[in-house]
């Protein structure tokens, strides 16, 4: 079984819209919890870092984590064709000396 | 751009080739890390240095050889690769090999090096 499940997609919606992006995962132990953007050609970069559970808003971009359903989600609200590009959720325990473990990413493409 | 470098950016090499990837990162940081990225698979942590010394190897064959001379440079060495190695290798950063509450721990990555084996 996969530490963490993610829809590779590809999403594909219209500019303006509201995106939602999900993973799930089976550690129990996971507390941090983290949504990477890779544009294409590119290394990912981080965009929203997490600690347990709750909702972390940053501009146009919400986090959410539940952690008694062991699921995380990205809203993109107002979606902009700058917002293509795949999205990977990543977590880990903690701690020293801790690995992250990512999804296989989702796919989004922003139509103008 | 993050602070991390990559060269080459592309590399194609036949089985009995050896090659080498290199990375620099000019953020001052202490850990540095070797992924593989495949199609429809997660990113999969390969090699983890932190202050020089190899703290994870991720049950990576010894075809791949991680080098890290310093804090700044990370080498991956290549011999002998087997076509499902073709992938993107990406090399990040990070202060320490650690996660904190705060977040502090954050990797950069470097835009990659996308080896095709042949």
């Amino acid at each position: 079984q996969k530490e963490v499940e993610q829809d590779p997609g590809p999403l594909s919606v219209p500019e303006g819209a509201i995106v939602s992006l999900n993973c799930t995962y089976s550690n129990s132990a996971f507390q941090y919890f983290m949504w990477y953007r890779q544009y294409s050609r590119k290394g990912p970069e981080l965009l929203m870092y997490t600690y347990s559970s709750g909702n972390k808003e940053d501009g146009r971009f919400t986090a959410q984590v539940d952690k008694s359903s062991k699921y995380i989600s990205l809203f993109i609200r107002d979606s902009q064709p700058s917002d293509s590009a795949t999205y990977l959720c990543a977590m880990s325990e903690g701690g020293t000396g801790n690995q992250f473990y990512f999804g296989t990413g989702t796919s989004l493409t922003v139509i103008p | 751009e993050t602070g991390v470098t990559q060269t080459p950016r592309h590399l194609v090499m036949g089985m009995t080739n050896k090659k080498s990837l290199k990375c620099e990162q000019h953020l001052g940081h202490n850990a540095m890390y070797w992924y593989k990225q495949s199609a429809k698979k997660p990113l999969e942590l390969m090699f983890v240095y932190n202050f020089k010394e190899q703290t994870e190897n991720n049950s990576v064959p010894s075809r791949f050889s991680p080098e890290c001379p310093n804090s700044s440079h990370l080498f991956l060495h290549l011999h002998t690769l087997q076509p499902e190695d073709s992938a993107l290798y990406l090399c990040a950063s990070s202060h320490e090999y650690r996660v904190l509450a705060g977040g502090g721990e954050t990797q950069y990555f470097g835009p990659g090096t996308r080896l095709l084996v042949l």
